[in-house]
């Protein structure tokens, strides 16, 4: 069965350092991977996604993920925080079967000034 | 571009009573419409989904049922609230076409039980 594994509950950084989230899937097939940002009390916000094209993913706010196959990871980075970044990061997978997403347990991450 | 819409935000209610929980999406037509849970601990759960107007898929054995009158609208029903089912709700929508899209999500509804 496919699963989603978030290495890390809780990350802190400091303003202005680097962010790595990380991530690794468990998959027979070649999975559809996203990221979701999720602020207190709302919803979920697609950052970005990878569809097996190029496994250097942009997202938005300044966030990027890699695909690496040989891993099985997709871990999402950022090159300088900012305290706005401060919230809950889900790595999700769609099921090649049911197209059903497939959650992580979340990361928290917490940004110090 | 699309938009999806929960309401209420917030909702207190006693145990027992009833629950009618909407959501709509604007933008696109014939959409994957989804009920998640997301309990105290960050986990989401999806409860219902739908592919189409009438078309219900319970995902667990529950308290909760779930109702797409329009090819847009999906509700969220119970005929007597439990402790158990407070949490945060949220619907989701994706590209009715089983591909590679995401699905996105509305702001959710905090439901507390007393």
């Amino acid at each position: 069965a496919q699963s989603v594994t978030q290495l890390d509950s809780h990350v802190s950084v400091s303003e202005g350092t680097p962010v790595l989230l990380r991530c690794n899937y468990s998959s027979s097939y070649s999975p559809s991977l996203f990221w979701y940002v999720q602020h207190p009390n709302k919803g979920l916000q697609l950052l970005l996604k990878y569809t097996s094209a190029a496994t250097l993913v942009k997202g938005i706010n300044g966030f990027e993920a890699e695909f690496k196959k040989s891993e099985t990871s997709f871990h999402l980075t950022k090159p300088s925080a900012h305290m706005s970044d401060a919230a809950e990061y889900f790595c999700v997978a769609r099921s090649s079967n049911t197209g059903k997403l497939i959650f992580g347990q979340g990361t928290t991450l917490q940004v110090k000034p | 571009s699309q938009t999806i819409h929960q309401w209420p935000a917030t909702l207190v209610q006693p145990v027992g009573s009833p629950l009618s929980l909407e959501c709509t999406v604007e933008g696109t037509s014939n959409p994957n419409l989804y009920w998640y849970r997301q309990a105290a601990g960050r986990g989401l759960q999806l409860l219902f989904y739908s592919v189409g107007i009438g078309q219900i898929s319970s995902e667990v054995p529950q308290n909760l049922s779930a109702s797409r009158p329009q090819d847009r609208q999906f509700i969220l029903s119970s005929k007597k609230l439990l402790l158990s089912d407070s949490g945060f709700y949220l619907c989701a929508w994706s590209a009715g076409d089983f591909s590679n899209q995401p699905q996105h999500f509305g702001d959710g509804t905090r439901l507390s039980i007393l």
